[in-house]
């Protein structure tokens, strides 16, 4: 089945860092991931869509220049969580599906505490 | 604008004891999915709905697409300690597909 892998799992940052995760597709191609984040307790709200060899697309309400993603690759996006601060700890789910086939296929997440 | 929401938001059941979670979306979607994830993880896709009236059955757990497809269900029979996780119900957005995940019903089971 299609794998999905998210790296780190967790990390601990200082408030002010940038914090790197990548999500990759192990054995099928991405042109389109999805980026979310899940407060305790809560569902999961779509940050943004990223897409392969183009801009990504945010919702309404996050800003881009805090949450850069790249979607380098058919089998690679990363976000990168600028001057990170203690509200932005949280945990970060990214998901990929085969082309425009659903189910998104979800990646471990990524446990964020800034400190 | 568009929303899934979902109810209840928790459950607590004796193991042995069934479970249905109801999923009602604001308007007509071409699909419903639902994923479950446990404690500490991540979802997991378990199923999706197309059609109208439809009902599918996974084991114990049974899903049905309402025929309006505005709402949906997932029953479980006879829960176990296994089944417990947050479920999630998702319909693709009207304009360009994204889900929209409903707010997850937080299922406990009692050994």
């Amino acid at each position: 089945g299609a794998v999905v892998s998210q790296h780190p799992s967790w990390v601990i940052c200082k408030s002010g860092t940038s914090v790197k995760i990548e999500c990759r597709s192990l054995d099928f191609q991405a042109t389109t991931m999805f980026w979310y984040r899940q407060f305790p307790k809560q569902s999961l709200m779509l940050m943004a869509t990223s897409n392969e060899g183009s801009k990504a697309t945010y919702e309404q309400g996050v800003e881009k220049d805090k949450f850069l993603i790249n979607h380098a690759s058919l089998t690679l996006s990363t976000l990168t969580v600028t001057s990170a601060h203690p509200e932005d700890s949280s945990f970060y789910i990214c998901s990929a599906r085969e082309g425009t086939v659903l189910p998104l296929h979800f990646g471990n997440g990524t446990r964020l505490t800034v400190t | 604008g568009q929303q899934v929401m979902q109810i209840p938001q928790y459950q607590h059941v004796q193991e042995g004891e069934d479970f249905t979670t109801y999923c009602n979306s604001s308007t007509t979607l071409s699909n419903i999915q639902w994923y479950k994830q446990r404690p500490g993880g991540h979802p997991v896709f378990l199923i999706q709905l197309v059609k109208s009236g439809e009902v599918k059955k996974q084991k114990r757990l049974t899903f049905q697409f309402g025929e309006a497809k505005k709402n949906s269900s997932l029953h479980i029979t006879a829960t176990q300690t296994t089944d417990v996780g947050t479920y999630f119900c998702a319909g693709p957005r009207n304009q360009g597909g994204k889900l929209i995940f409903g707010q997850g019903t937080e299922l406990s089971v009692k050994p």
